[in-house]
């Protein structure tokens, strides 16, 4: 079965120190994979996704992704947190093949200034 | 360009009551999906949509939940009757392909008294 797993429930930071925010995933086939930020009291908004190409990946605000295939991981970074950046954040992927995306339980950011 | 709209917002129904959401897709998305999400975790698939037709609803609870997309553009999501573990926010969201970058309504938050 696919899934897709974010280890860490909760990530503190402070302000201008790098970030990263964890995700592993496990797919049948090829994967492709994207983050979400959920600000509160606002929709999921995407910022990024792997299909092919290069592993790593540049999104929205200044974030990025490497996506890693022997480690089965996406982690998403950032090299200097804001305090705009704290937010809970969803990994997700799937197959190509299927096309069923499975969402992670999300991590919440804190970023302190 | 306008974004996925979703009514109601809000919605509070005693049990055994019915409920309905309604989903307008952004122009163009041929992919529309259904999600739950509870508090403090990632949305869960209810059923997703190419076009009219439903390509997967192994996730809906049948007995109780139903959905159309009339014409392949807009979606309603029914439950009838609600239990009180309806309770959450449903989400909906479509994308170009079933693959791509989903896109987000502000979702309608249920809760079941």
């Amino acid at each position: 079965a696919q899934s897709v797993a974010q280890p860490e429930d909760q990530v503190n930071v402070a302000e201008g120190n790098p970030l990263t925010v964890k995700c592993t995933y496990s797919v049948s086939g090829n994967p492709y994979l994207f983050w979400y930020v959920q600000y509160p009291n606002r929709g999921l908004q995407f910022l990024l996704k792997y299909i092919t190409g290069d592993n790593l990946v540049k999104g929205s605000y200044g974030f990025e992704a490497e996506f890693n295939k022997s480690q089965t991981s996406f982690h998403l970074k950032k090299p200097s947190a804001l305090v705009s950046d704290s937010a809970l954040y969803f990994c997700a992927g799937g197959d190509t093949g299927g096309f069923k995306t499975i969402f992670g339980a999300g991590t919440r950011l804190f970023v302190k200034a | 360009e306008a974004g996925v709209v979703q009514s109601p917002r809000y919605k509070i129904i005693e049990k055994k009551q019915p409920v309905a959401f309604w989903c307008n897709p952004i122009s163009g998305h041929n992919t529309l999906y259904w999600y739950r999400q509870n508090l403090g975790q990632g949305p869960e698939l209810l059923i997703r949509y190419e076009n009219e037709e439903a390509v997967d609803d192994s996730q809906l609870p049948k007995d109780r939940f139903s959905a159309e997309r009339l014409k392949g553009v807009d979606s309603t999501l029914k439950i009838q009757p609600a239990e009180l573990g309806d309770s959450a926010v449903y989400l909906c969201a479509s994308s170009l392909t079933g693959f791509g970058e989903q896109y987000f309504g502000p979702g309608t938050r249920l809760t079941v008294t």
